[in-house]
C-alpha cells in the first residue's frame, strides 16, 4: 500500500521567514494529495489540496508543489505570523488498491514561529 | 454551521474496562471515518463509513475494537477491554461523500488507561 514519509518532523522559523515541509509518497498511482494543519487540542483541519493534473496550487500565503515523476510534494509557507504554529500533515490518496480515496498520512511537522 | 462533534471529550478508564465513543458528523455528509493519533504520531486510520455500504474495517487494530454507525448518522467506536497500549487520541470525521472530499474532523476524544 502506500507509504508517506514527512520531514522535517519540527520546524522553528522567525515570524516572516517561509517555511517548507515536504512529503515522498511511495505509490505512482496516487492523485490526490492534501495538507491539514491541526492546532492544540483541535482536529486537523484541510488548508490546501493539490490533484496529480497541476504541479502547483496558491492560495494566499500557502502553496502546494507537486512533482509527479519524483514522487514528492512540498507545503510553503511565505510571511509566517504566530498563528502559523501548529502540526502540519501531508497526505496521499488514489493508489493503485485505495477503492475509495483512503488518505494515508504522514507522520506530521510540528511548526513553531517566533516572533 | 454546527461540525462533528465528539464525545466525551476526555475518557479515564481502567484496564479490561470496555469503552464507547460517539460520533455526530456533520448533517447531510455520507461518509464518516475514524482515526487513532497517539502522542506526537500521525493519524492511523481505523474505519470507514460510506452510506449503505459494507464500511472498510481494515485499520482496526484488533479485534477488541468495533464501530456501528447507525442510521447513516452517529457513530460509535466501542473498545473491549481495554490496554494501555490503546491510549491515544480518537479522532473521528466526516465527508460530504466518499471519495476524495475534504474530511472535516471533530475534535477528539482523548483516552487514557490507566
Amino acid at each position: 500500500g502506500e507509504n508517506v514519509e514527512q520531514h522535517p518532523s519540527t520546524l522553528s522559523v522567525q515570524e516572516g521567514d517561509s517555511a517548507v515541509i515536504k512529503c515522498t509518497y511511495s505509490d505512482s498511482a496516487s492523485n490526490y494529495f492534501p495538507w491539514y494543519k491541526q492546532e492544540l487540542g483541535k482536529g486537523p483541519q484541510l488548508i490546501i489540496d493539490i490533484r496529480s493534473n497541476v504541479g502547483e496550487k496558491k492560495d494566499q500565503r500557502i502553496a502546494v508543489t507537486l512533482n509527479k515523476t519524483a514522487k514528492h510534494f512540498s507545503l510553503h509557507i511565505t510571511e509566517t505570523q504566530p498563528e502559523d504554529s501548529a502540526v502540519y500533515f501531508c497526505a496521499a490518496s488514489g493508489g493503485e488498491t485505495d477503492s475509495w480515496g483512503k488518505l494515508q498520512f504522514g507522520a506530521g511537522t510540528q511548526v513553531v514561529v517566533t516572533p | 454551521g454546527a461540525g462533528v462533534s465528539q464525545s466525551p471529550s476526555n475518557k479515564v478508564t481502567e484496564k479490561g474496562k470496555d469503552v464507547e465513543l460517539r460520533c455526530d458528523p456533520i448533517s447531510g455528509h455520507t461518509a464518516l471515518y475514524w482515526y487513532r493519533q497517539s502522542l506526537g504520531q500521525g493519524l492511523e486510520f481505523l474505519i470507514y463509513f460510506q452510506g449503505n455500504s459494507a464500511p472498510d474495517k481494515s485499520g482496526l487494530p484488533s479485534d477488541r475494537f468495533s464501530a456501528e454507525r447507525t442510521g447513516g448518522s452517529v457513530s460509535t467506536l466501542t473498545i473491549q477491554r481495554t490496554q494501555q497500549e490503546d491510549s491515544a487520541v480518537y479522532l473521528c470525521a466526516s465527508s460530504l461523500a466518499g471519495g476524495q472530499y475534504e474530511q472535516y474532523f471533530g475534535p477528539g476524544t482523548r483516552l487514557t488507561v490507566t
